[in-house]
């Protein structure tokens, strides 16, 4: 298995929802990672995991919350968005720091 | 201030011709690049890499050649497909817990 698994692929949710993305790799990747990806721009991390570990918070507002429940999946929790959040949210692993990133196909986030 | 600037926001190319996608960096901490391919409400998809301690790495139609000295990357994508139209993006990392930092991404339409 090469790939990360983003699920759901699309999630509509209102500002007073709760709501979780989750993202799923079997390569044995420790390091994990959440970008945030707004249309034309770039990827821009939000949260690194390595070997379970919360490793890099890129000063993320408490609306969101991440998890890692094991080396295998990552979750990020959502509560009280804007509408500003809507994004495309990408999950990304990597064997080591650095290099040799897999990207999941994203989940593509509405907040109405 | 931005790390990896890719400085053209777009370009067009007619099939069969050469793709040419640059990309410059200010951080002499970076000795690992990366190119990205993204197709719209996709993850980036890895398309290929070189070391610093590199100058040249291919990959069939895919070449990208590395300037240490000028901080400047380069892919070169021969002969150019409609396929290949997508957004790319270069991204750097140093060695030691760095993770990706990615260009803004160049939009690459490739004309029949």
């Amino acid at each position: 298995d090469t790939e990360v698994t983003q699920t759901p692929k699309h999630l509509v949710m209102g500002m007073t929802n709760k709501k979780s993305l989750k993202c799923e790799q079997h390569m044995g990747h420790r390091a994990m990672y959440w970008y945030k990806q707004k249309a034309k721009k770039p990827p821009e991390l939000m949260f690194v995991y390595s070997y379970e570990k919360l490793s890099i918070n890129e000063s993320v507002p408490s609306r969101f919350s991440p998890e890692c429940p094991n080396s295998s999946l990552l979750n990020l929790h959502l509560h009280a968005l804007q509408p500003e959040d809507s994004a495309l949210y990408l999950c990304a692993s990597s064997q080591d720091w650095g290099n040799g990133y897999t990207f999941g196909s994203g989940t593509r986030l509405t907040v109405v | 201030d931005q790390q990896v600037k890719q400085n053209s926001p777009s370009l067009s190319v007619q099939e069969g011709r050469i793709s040419i996608l640059n990309c410059d960096y200010t951080n002499s901490m970076f000795d690992y690049f990366l190119w990205y391919k993204k197709y719209p409400a996709e993850g980036p998809t890895f398309l290929i890499s070189i070391s610093s301690i590199k100058d040249k790495n291919e990959d069939g139609r895919f070449t990208v050649f590395l300037n240490k000295s000028a901080k400047h990357l380069s892919l070169h994508i021969v002969p150019s497909q409609p396929g290949d139209s997508a957004v790319y993006f270069c991204a750097a990392s140093g060695s030691g817990n760095t993770p990706l930092v990615f260009g803004k991404g160049t939009r690459l339409s490739v004309i029949a």
